[in-house]
């Protein structure tokens, strides 16, 4: 069974940064797409950034856009989320998922992590 | 805000039908026939219970079905079950630039 299993989430102050993994097993990582999502208390997911199989396209959503960096290692089967200058509207739970189809980009999310909660507070 | 938008709360007995709304615009939801929807148990990882609007995944039960008019999608539980309690989210493909957008998230009761 597929499995992805997040990690790095913390309490961190306003202005700091955090380096949040995803360890993929159990499939094809080199595959697939992967995108990251949050959700912050009492709100509803948000997509914030998307990594293709290969590496060579990245996209984020505007909020987090020149804050945070994803990447991906397809030899460790891991993508990580780099997140610098983070303020307190980026408390939330993160989730890594993978896009569905593998290269066919079906443009929906087959497996989820458990999440990692990241915390900005002074 | 989120850019969908879904009802806070939905409730049933067991054995009835629901059916939770999920209204878009005509960048997302209207333009696209790239609605999914996720079940989000306490406890456990989102699950992808309808993808393109109208497809269920193997294994996803027949309970489970979804449509779409204009801008708004919808998901109907019928034969509400127990199990069924949980979180659901409404997503949609919106474009180049800002792919993926999501619904507020309904919580399903079992009364």
């Amino acid at each position: 069974q597929v499995e992805l299993v997040e990690s790095g989430g913390g309490v961190v102050r306003p202005g700091g940064s955090l380096r949040l993994s995803c360890a993929a097993s159990r499939f094809t990582f080199s595959n697939y797409g992967m995108h990251c999502f949050r959700q912050a208390p009492g709100k509803g997911l948000e997509w914030v950034a998307y990594v293709r199989f290969d590496s060579t396209s990245k996209r984020y959503t505007d909020s987090v856009k020149g804050r945070f960096t994803i990447s991906r290692d397809n030899s460790k089967n891991t993508v990580s989320l780099l997140m610098n200058g983070l303020t307190t509207e980026d408390t939330a739970t993160f989730y890594c998922a993978r896009e569905s189809g593998g290269r066919s980009l079906n443009k929906n999310f087959d497996y989820w992590g458990q999440g990692t909660l990241v915390t900005v507070s002074s | 805000q989120s850019a969908l938008t879904q009802p806070a709360s939905v409730s049933g007995s067991p054995g009835q039908s629901i059916t939770i709304s999920c209204t878009g615009s005509s960048s997302d939801i209207g333009n696209y026939n790239l609605v999914s929807w996720y079940q989000h148990s306490p406890g456990k990882t989102p699950k992808l219970i309808i993808y393109d609007v109208t497809k269920r995944p193997s294994g996803v039960s027949n309970r489970f079905s979804a449509s779409k008019s204009g801008n708004t999608a919808s998901l109907t539980i019928s034969n509400l079950q127990a199990e069924d309690e949980a979180d659901y989210h409404c997503c949609s493909y919106a474009g180049t630039y800002t792919p993926y957008v999501f619904g507020s998230g309904t919580k399903v009761t079992v009364l």
